[in-house]
């Protein structure tokens, strides 16, 4: 399977802390993508980082790239509890249409108030 | 509408019986998508269409499944004799451009199950 891998598959932090969710890939990418789901329906889109960049920001959310280890990472700082969600990374991979990313299985996040 | 609709939200069929979902792409939106998300996975990738046309359907599982987009807009997805392993919640998105690095809206989702 080319299916990316999110660690840990499960974190429960304190408000006010901060969490980190990692993600590796196997395959050549263009860009990675984070996506957050509640509930088990809808995606919202995070953020994109591109292959050749190495962090991003947004808000509270900081990416990391390391294209030689093929891996990423999300911190989200200073935690709320309505950050309570499941977080997804996606590959767009090298040599796949641009539609057809691949997900990994995700990071259940639990923050508790 | 602002967003991407899906409906029917939940779709209970018999195994064996015919199905469709249906999506509502962000108007103006090209470039639309579905994909599968089992219980406790990632979604997977079903379908990409750009236009009337399907750019890659090389997440169909097998020929019981079949999406449309005759318009350019509005996309079904078809399911032929169901199984029990076809349960999942089928997702659609949608986005500006047929580009790279372009951000997909998603959909609430349809959650199908087959008894």
């Amino acid at each position: 399977s080319q299916q990316g891998e999110e660690d840990p598959q499960a974190l429960s932090i304190q408000e006010g802390e901060n969490a980190t969710m990692n993600c590796s890939y196997k395959t050549s990418i263009n860009n990675l993508q984070w996506y957050r789901q509640n509930s088990g329906r809808g995606l919202v889109h995070l953020i994109l980082i591109r292959s050749n960049e190495r962090e991003k920001h947004s808000g509270r959310l900081r990416v990391t790239l390391d294209t030689s280890k093929k891996s990423s990472s999300l911190l989200i700082t200073a935690s709320r509890a309505a950050d309570t969600a499941s977080y997804f990374c996606a590959t767009d991979f090298t040599g796949g249409s641009q539609g057809n990313l691949i997900f990994g299985k995700g990071t259940k996040l639990s923050v508790k108030p | 509408g602002a967003g991407v609709s899906q409906t029917p939200s939940n779709k209970v069929t018999e195994k064996g019986k015919y199905v469709e979902l249906r999506c509502d792409p962000i108007s103006g939106h090209t470039a639309l998508y579905w994909y599968r998300q089992s219980l406790g996975q990632g979604p997977e990738f079903l379908i990409y269409f750009q236009g009337t046309g399907a750019a890659d359907d090389s997440g169909l599982p097998n020929d019981r499944f079949f999406a449309v987009r005759p318009e350019g807009s509005v996309s079904t997805l078809k399911i032929q004799r169901t199984e029990r392993g076809d349960s999942a919640v089928y997702l659609c998105a949608s986005s500006f451009t047929g580009g790279r690095n372009t951000e997909a809206f998603f959909g609430q989702g349809t959650r199908l199950t087959v008894v």
